[in-house]
């Protein structure tokens, strides 16, 4: 059964700080992999893909992805209230598998 | 203008009854799904479609069926409804087929939450 693990939270970040949100995967294999953020009664909105090892980043958003070790983070900067979701992380096995989603709260 | 656009948004019905939620999309997109997103906000695939052909079908009751009739369109029907049915279900679309390039980036609707009384 291939499976994809996050925290559940919730991840307490005051405002202005980093936020980091980690994920691992169980199937070596996997190629692609993704950040959803999904706001409360709000469908996922993919916010980061990544393809290749290394960092991948975009405005306060940083993706990190480490296919040895099958982890992949997501970076939040300057981390505001308006981050406040549940991020999903996804990864394409052949059909796309999300994880139990990290809860993020950042406080004023 | 919605990209990805369900009906009803909202069901609430009794156990035993059967019911459908309809899906469509104008992004021009080949592949189509169905998700579970249960109270515990775990997102799990049940079905997908690409350009009309089923070509993932996870363990799902048989009391669930998908049905494409072309390939903006994707609809849900589950028969003999149980309180174990009850959650939102998401409909998405995405440019092509897993495996393949940007197939990750999944277009969700805005869900149909579903209450089995």
């Amino acid at each position: 059964q291939k499976e994809v693990e996050q925290n559940s939270g919730p991840l307490s970040v005051p405002e202005g700080a980093i936020a980091s949100l980690n994920c691992t995967y169980s199937d070596r294999g996997s190629q692609s992999f993704f950040w959803y953020r999904q706001y409360s009664g709000k469908s996922p909105e993919l916010i980061m893909s990544i393809y290749s090892n290394g960092d991948k980043e975009d405005g306060r958003f940083t993706a990190q992805l480490n296919k040895a070790s099958q982890y992949v983070s997501l970076l939040i900067r300057d981390s505001q209230p308006s981050d406040s979701a549940t991020y999903l992380c996804a990864v394409d096995d052949d059909k796309i598998i999300f994880g139990k989603g990290t809860r993020l709260h950042i406080l004023p | 203008d919605t990209a990805v656009s369900q009906t009803p948004k909202y069901l609430v019905t009794q156990m035993g009854n059967d019911k459908s939620i309809k899906c469509e999309q104008n992004l021009g997109h080949d592949t189509m799904y169905w998700y579970k997103q249960d109270s515990k906000k775990f997102l799990k695939i049940m079905f997908s479609y690409n350009n009309k052909e089923l070509i993932i079908n996870e363990t799902v009751p048989n009391r669930f069926s998908p049905k494409s009739p072309d390939k903006a369109h994707l609809n849900l029907h589950i028969n003999s409804l149980e309180l174990g049915d009850s959650a939102v279900y998401f409909c998405a679309s995405s440019p092509g087929t897993s495996g393949a390039a940007n197939t990750g980036e999944l277009f969700f609707g805005e869900g149909s939450r579903l209450t089995v009384l």
